[in-house]
């Protein structure tokens, strides 16, 4: 079964870091892009982040730019968030999904509270 | 700014069909047209189209996607009670170099 599995959310003071995590299973991880993306209780997904299939190249929006890392480990087939300096506004549940241009598989989410 | 726009509600009868719009400029729907998601409360996204009208497998021919310059659409046809749900579109931007879903629009069906 293709399965994304988000772990590492939970509640952190203004300014603190954390680092959520994303388990893929049922799929060569290796050969996608993949993504982060948050949605606020009551709001839209907003794009976070996303990486290359090999790490090379990534991207991020404008708000987590110079605060948020996205990385992966192919051999275990993981996909990472760092979070430093963490604000009220990042209080998101966090997705990962999978995808170049297809967002086709989607986790459970975890969810970030800053406060 | 992106500047999505999808229209806040849409409210349709059963078995009716239903047209979403997303609006917005030539860096983005213009540029590679529109993925479309679908998200029940308490759910995760779920896709339904990309590259405007590729259809993962699984998701009904009811759904169909289109683009007319920088305007994506979404058609449901034969309108269920399982479609009332949240409705995303999704597009890169080459000018901001960054994914950007719009405002969603949330669908009733009467």
């Amino acid at each position: 079964e293709v399965q994304l599995v988000e772990s590492g959310g939970g509640l952190v003071q203004p300014g603190g870091s954390l680092r959520l995590s994303c388990a893929a299973s049922g799929f060569t991880f290796s050969s996608y892009w993949m993504h982060w993306v948050r949605q606020a209780p009551g709001e839209g997904p907003v794009w976070v982040a996303r990486i290359h299939t090999d790490g090379s190249s990534t991207d991020y929006a404008d708000s987590v730019k110079g605060r948020f890392t996205i990385s992966r480990d192919n051999a275990n087939n993981t996909l990472y968030l760092q979070m430093n300096s963490l604000r009220v506004d990042d209080t998101s549940l966090y997705y990962c999904t999978r995808g170049g241009d297809a967002f086709d598989i989607w986790g459970q989410g975890t969810m970030v509270t800053v406060s | 700014q992106a500047g999505l726009t999808q229209p806040p509600s849409v409210s349709k009868g059963l078995r009716q069909t239903a047209t979403l719009t997303c609006t917005g400029n030539r860096n983005n729907v213009g540029y590679q047209g529109a993925a479309w998601l679908q998200q029940h409360q308490g759910h995760p996204p779920k896709l339904l189209s990309y590259r405007n009208n590729n259809r993962p497998s699984g998701i009904s021919e009811r759904f169909s996607a289109s683009r007319s310059g920088n305007t994506a659409s979404l058609t449901i046809t034969g309108l269920q009670p399982e479609d009332e749900a949240d409705y995303y579109c999704l597009v890169w931007d080459s000018s901001l170099s960054a994914w950007v879903f719009g405002g969603g629009t949330k669908l009733t069906v009467l």
